[in-house]
């Protein structure tokens, strides 16, 4: 079945850098798109931004530009979100979510990353 | 960049009706197709439960069912049972290949 499965949780303090996976399986990796979504504790969702595993693309909400990166590595089927100089605020659990190409929508979810920034 | 605008909590009885609004733009809800619907129980990641505005996925239960007019889309969950009381997310595509997420709204079954 279709399944994204997400490295462990992290702990990290501030300035440092966060690399969270998603490893996807049972479809063709390079015929859909990967989002990466985020939820601070007790908030809502926010997107952060695209990969198009084919092209090797990415585009981020601009919140993120300048501290964000997604990358994917395609003999594994994983696409990777990186995220620099934390700070506290980052603290959240990350989502990785599938996108039919050009369907707009979300399914299936990762099980979600939890993410800690503390000194 | 702004979120969509949805009631932070939304309450029924078993058996009853209840919908949730979502507000944009029409830079967003306005001006697409592209506007999805999660549901996301405690502890959880998000279901997808509308998709394309009114497409229910296959296993979602047809007491769901979303509607849009102009900038704002609608979520209606029809004979509200215990296992609906959730958050729900609205998302919708923004110009130039960005997304975005409603506020959140819970729903609480009496």
């Amino acid at each position: 079945q279709v399944q994204l499965v997400q490295s462990g949780a992290e702990v990290k303090k501030p300035g440092a850098s966060v690399k969270v996976s998603c490893k996807a399986s049972g479809y063709s990796f390079t015929s859909y798109y990967i989002h990466w979504v985020r939820q601070a504790p007790g908030q809502g969702l926010d997107w952060m931004g695209i990969i198009n595993p084919s092209a090797g693309s990415a585009n981020y909400a601009q919140m993120f530009q300048g501290r964000l990166t997604m990358t994917m590595d395609t003999s594994t089927s994983t696409v990777y979100m990186e995220l620099n100089s934390l700070r506290s605020e980052d603290t959240a659990v990350y989502y990785c979510a599938r996108e039919s190409v050009g369907a707009g929508w979300f399914d299936p979810w990762g099980q979600g990353t939890l993410v800690t920034v503390s000194s | 960049q702004s979120a969509l605008t949805q009631p932070a909590s939304v309450s029924g009885s078993p058996g009853q009706s209840i919908t949730i609004s979502c507000t944009g733009t029409n830079s967003d809800v306005g001006g697409y197709k592209y506007v999805s619907w999660y549901q996301q129980h405690p502890g959880e990641a998000p279901k997808l439960i509308i998709y394309e505005v009114s497409n229910r996925p296959s296993g979602v239960s047809n007491r769901f069912s979303g509607s849009k007019s102009g900038n704002t889309a609608t979520l209606t969950i029809s004979g509200l049972q215990a296992e609906d009381e959730a958050d729900y997310y609205c998302c919708s595509y923004r110009t130039s290949n960005q997304y975005v997420f409603g506020t959140g709204t819970t729903v609480t079954v009496l």
